[in-house]
């Protein structure tokens, strides 16, 4: 079985520019999650899809940052424009939904954006 | 504001000790924990993740909980040198995940 994939594994912008994520989940995962990681900590969630509805972006920042997730299958994550400090390694995770699957949240190897 | 707390390490261990983690966390209403562990420049990978309080033991892995003392840890039995990483301790509220800073271990030869 495949895991999450995400592309690219690696970006390097100037400040201001734009900047998109892909990630395609574990197939038949309802859950999708973006999380982001910086040095040293751990993972913050950004946004939570249920299928196609993102039911949690309360630490999403909504100035910059949009995510969409159009058939319930694959998911963006995009940043407009990007700041220094939106240097980071970005994750996917999915899981299969349901009460006990939100327990079990597969992360794919992440992007790691550097914004110059 | 819900926060799960971790020793940043780094923790040294010989090869073949007991190496053990702890987390505490804010939140009575709490309701499962997780560890992950996450190797230098990888994603994190789900290593167990306990309900109920008491032990939860899988292969070399124990995890604790005690729920009234808001505390989990994860004992590596016999530890060896590919568990050096960093493991991070993860506690659901509702659908969320929070996650500690992690605690970076090092096994010894």
């Amino acid at each position: 079985e495949a895991g999450v994939v995400q592309s690219p594994r690696y970006k390097i912008i100037e400040k201001k520019q734009p900047v998109a994520f892909w990630c395609n989940p574990i197939s038949g995962h309802n859950t999708l999650y973006w999380y982001l990681q910086n040095l040293g900590q751990g993972p913050e969630l950004l946004i939570r899809y249920e299928n196609e509805e993102a039911v949690d972006d309360s630490q999403l920042p909504k100035d910059r940052f949009s995510a969409e997730r159009l058939k319930g299958v694959d998911s963006t994550l995009k940043i407009q424009p990007a700041e220094l400090g939106d240097s980071a390694v970005y994750l996917c995770a999915s899981s299969l939904g349901g009460e006990r699957s939100y327990n079990e949240q597969f992360f794919g190897p992440g992007t790691r954006l550097t914004v110059l | 504001q819900k926060e799960v707390e971790q020793n940043s390490g780094p923790l040294s261990v010989p090869e073949g000790a007991i190496a053990s983690l702890n987390c505490t966390y804010s939140d009575r209403g709490s309701q499962s924990f997780f560890w992950y562990r996450q190797y230098s420049g990888k994603s994190p990978e789900l290593i167990m993740f306990i309900y109920s309080n008491g032990d939860k033991e899988d292969g070399r892995f124990t995890a604790q909980l005690n729920k009234a003392s808001q505390y989990v840890s994860l004992l590596i039995r016999d530890s060896q040198p590919s568990d050096s990483a960093t493991y991070l301790c993860a506690v659901r509220w509702s659908y969320q995940l929070t996650f500690g800073k992690g605690t970076k271990l090092s096994v010894i030869p």
